[in-house]
């Protein structure tokens, strides 16, 4: 059973490209979560959703970020016009439905814009 | 308020020492709650689940009290190798996590 997949591992964008970072969750996960980790900062909540459904986009900054869990393929955090300060590590989450269990971390993106 | 607040240290301890990581969170109705560990430039990673009445793994034992909506994670005898961010995080719809308390094990 693989774990959670990210990829790109790295990805460089020149300001005012876009950057999508894919996640696929663990067999069996519907429950898709993405945070943001600036350096020598904590993790930043930015969306949580279900497949087809966003249950919690509080953290999304309101301009140029969006996501998305089809219901067949990973999850996308699509960052679009990238700006310096949307550098750092994306990290995506998942877990099954059932209530009490712990949420699975893939290795996440850093992404770097130049 | 924060969801979920954490001293951020760090905790500069040597070898052998016993540290003691507190957490106290906000929603009196979260259900689960949990230790992550994150090292530099890694993702984070499950260290233990907490339960109501507190839980052992080795060197490692967590408490939560659901009064005080505190939760603690005390390590004994630490190694060199337990130099990372320890996250508290709790659950409530989603997961909320706190900023993480770094520890640093010396030699």
């Amino acid at each position: 059973n693989a774990g959670v997949m990210q990829n790109p591992r790295h990805l460089v964008r020149r300001r005012g490209q876009e950057a999508r970072l894919r996640c696929s969750p663990m067999k069996g996960h519907s429950h898709v979560y993405w945070y943001r980790q600036l350096p020598e900062e904590g993790l930043k909540f930015m969306v949580y959703l279900q497949k087809e459904n966003i249950i919690d986009e509080s953290g999304m900054p309101k301009e140029r970020f969006s996501a998305e869990f089809p219901k067949e393929g990973p999850s996308i955090l699509r960052i679009q016009q990238v700006v310096r300060g949307d550098s750092a590590a994306y990290f995506c989450a998942s877990s099954p439905p059932s209530r009490g269990t712990e949420a699975f971390f893939g290795q996440g993106t850093r992404l770097t814009v130049v | 308020r924060k969801e979920v607040e954490q001293d951020p240290g760090p905790f500069n301890v040597p070898e052998g020492a016993t540290v003691a990581f507190n957490c106290t969170y906000s929603n009196s109705a979260s259900q689960s709650f949990f230790w992550y560990r994150q090292d530099c430039r890694k993702e984070p990673k499950l260290l233990m689940s907490v339960y109501s009445s507190g839980n052992e793994d080795g060197r490692f034992t967590a408490q939560l009290n659901r009064a005080s909506q505190y939760i603690s994670l005390l390590i004994r005898d630490s190694k060199l190798s337990d130099s990372a961010t320890y996250l508290c995080v709790v659950n409530f719809n989603k997961f909320y996590f706190g900023s993480g308390t770094k520890l640093n094990v010396k030699p």
